[in-house]
């Protein structure tokens, strides 16, 4: 169907792991993957995005992976930090005018 | 400094009485969208407009009214808002959506219909 599922819905790790969040869909027309960021309190934020052209796509500690057979895609964060604390929306394009939403995954990294 | 402004940011009413949520972007950004956010639903979508007098339908528009009279400026309007309204409410910009494009959002306002 349309809705694009996230998991873990929560997720907690020691400062300095890493920490992975999937999300798989379903409609193989969809060719635009952003991950957004919300900091307790604040609005979403983009930190990363891929397009369908590209398997793999990197920006510091963060890195998004996608697999457009097994239609899943995912979020690596590595040397995690209090600071990447925060609830992770990933989405993907559904059709011309849309982003479709996952249901968000709340990542609390403890010192 | 390039934002997108909601007002009010917080606001709590009573079941019929009807309000409005501004928003105002100044990116001159083509495409505005509503999102209302809810535990473990996610964002959800309301109404989006691709330019002024272009509205459409999200996911989830009963109850909702949106207009695009100028380019900068897409208000929200819940005519008789009941509780299944409250919710957390994010309006978006973006320079022009198709299928790529970083959407901006607003600081979000919290609706609580009693």
């Amino acid at each position: 169907g349309e809705n694009v599922e996230q998991h873990p819905s929560t997720l907690s790790v020691q400062e300095g792991d890493s920490a992975v969040i999937k999300c798989t869909y379903s409609d193989s027309a969809s060719n635009y993957f952003p991950w957004y960021k919300q900091e307790l309190g604040k609005r979403p934020q983009l930190i990363i995005d891929i397009r369908s052209n590209v398997g793999e796509k990197k920006d510091q500690r963060i890195a998004v992976t996608l697999n457009k057979t097994a239609k899943h895609f995912s979020l690596h964060i590595t040397e995690t930090q209090p600071e990447d604390s925060a609830v992770y929306f990933c989405a993907r394009s559904g059709g011309y005018n849309k982003l479709i939403f996952g249901a968000g995954t709340r990542l609390a990294v403890h010192p | 400094e390039a934002q997108v402004t909601q007002n009010p940011r917080y606001l709590i009413t009573v079941t019929g009485k009807k309000l409005t949520v501004t928003c105002s972007q100044n990116m001159n950004h083509e495409y505005m969208s509503w999102y209302r956010q809810d535990p473990g639903l996610g964002l959800r979508q309301i109404y989006y407009s691709m330019n002024v007098e272009v509205t459409d339908k999200g996911d989830v528009p009963e109850g909702y009214k949106v207009s695009r009279k100028e380019k900068r400026n897409f208000p929200l309007i819940l005519e008789s808002p009941s509780p299944n309204q409250t919710s957390l409410y994010f309006c978006a910009s973006s320079l022009l959506l198709r299928d790529t494009g970083e959407l901006f959002f607003g600081e979000g306002s919290r609706l609580t219909v009693l």
